[in-house]
């Protein structure tokens, strides 16, 4: 019965690959979100998805791209992986339709490229 | 644009001492603001939030108050465990960005017994 749900939760890979990373919400948010977390502990906002449609995107290399298949998943790929694309990534999830409403967080997928 | 900034750890206590993280932001509008926790190897857990200015959050003992005039949400606990011992992120979302969160650079917590 878990709400926000990521797989992999460890995912270790080498320089050049493609890796995806799932996510899934039994919570009926209407808004799902992935946030990465640094090895300083600093999180920062990557995309956001609201029934489907991207409305957040800040400033992230091409090389990732989210994919929201219906409004419980959102799943990221990522293309030819750096060695600084090592993070912690967290899915999340809220209801955008109320307005400043918490966001649930996924476990978080440890991403290591070497 | 928004930014959340919060006091830099770590944080070493004794069990039994009084805990104060401090936190300011700068946002436009009228942010909620939220202060979230991780213990080591999980995920985030909100820990407690206010949406409006004088609003006190408050949650497994731990309190925070939203100052407008001072643009502020210091989170306190009178007396800290062994198990609060984690890292601590306040927040704010300001609603018209898809309620994205900001998050401050968090603080570690060590409570030692």
């Amino acid at each position: 019965d878990t709400a926000v749900s990521q797989t992999p939760k460890y995912l270790v890979t080498q320089m050049g690959n493609d890796k995806s990373i799932k996510c899934e919400q039994n919570l009926g948010h209407d808004t799902m979100y992935w946030y990465k977390q640094d090895s300083k502990k600093f999180l920062k906002i990557m995309f956001s998805y609201n029934n489907k449609e991207l409305i957040i995107n800040e400033t992230v290399p091409n090389r990732f791209s989210p994919k929201s298949p219906d409004k419980a998943h959102l799943n990221l790929h990522i293309n030819s992986l750096e060695l600084g694309d090592s993070a912690v990534y967290f899915c999340a999830s809220s209801h955008r339709t109320e307005r400043n409403t918490e966001a649930f967080f996924g476990q978080g997928t440890r991403l290591t490229v070497v | 644009g928004d930014s959340v900034t919060q006091m830099e750890g770590p944080v070493t206590l004794s069990e039994e001492a009084f805990l104060t993280i401090n936190c300011t932001y700068t946002a436009t509008g009228y942010p909620s603001l939220f202060w979230y926790v991780q213990y080591p190897g999980e995920g985030l857990q909100l820990l407690l939030k206010a949406t409006k200015a004088d609003d006190k959050g408050s949650n497994k003992g731990f309190e925070a108050t939203y100052r407008k005039e001072t643009t502020s949400f210091h989170l306190e606990k009178g007396s800290v465990q062994v198990s609060d011992s984690a890292v601590y992120f306040c927040a704010l979302s300001d609603g018209a960005a898809g309620n994205k969160l900001t998050f401050g650079g968090g603080t570690r917590v060590l409570v030692k017994p």
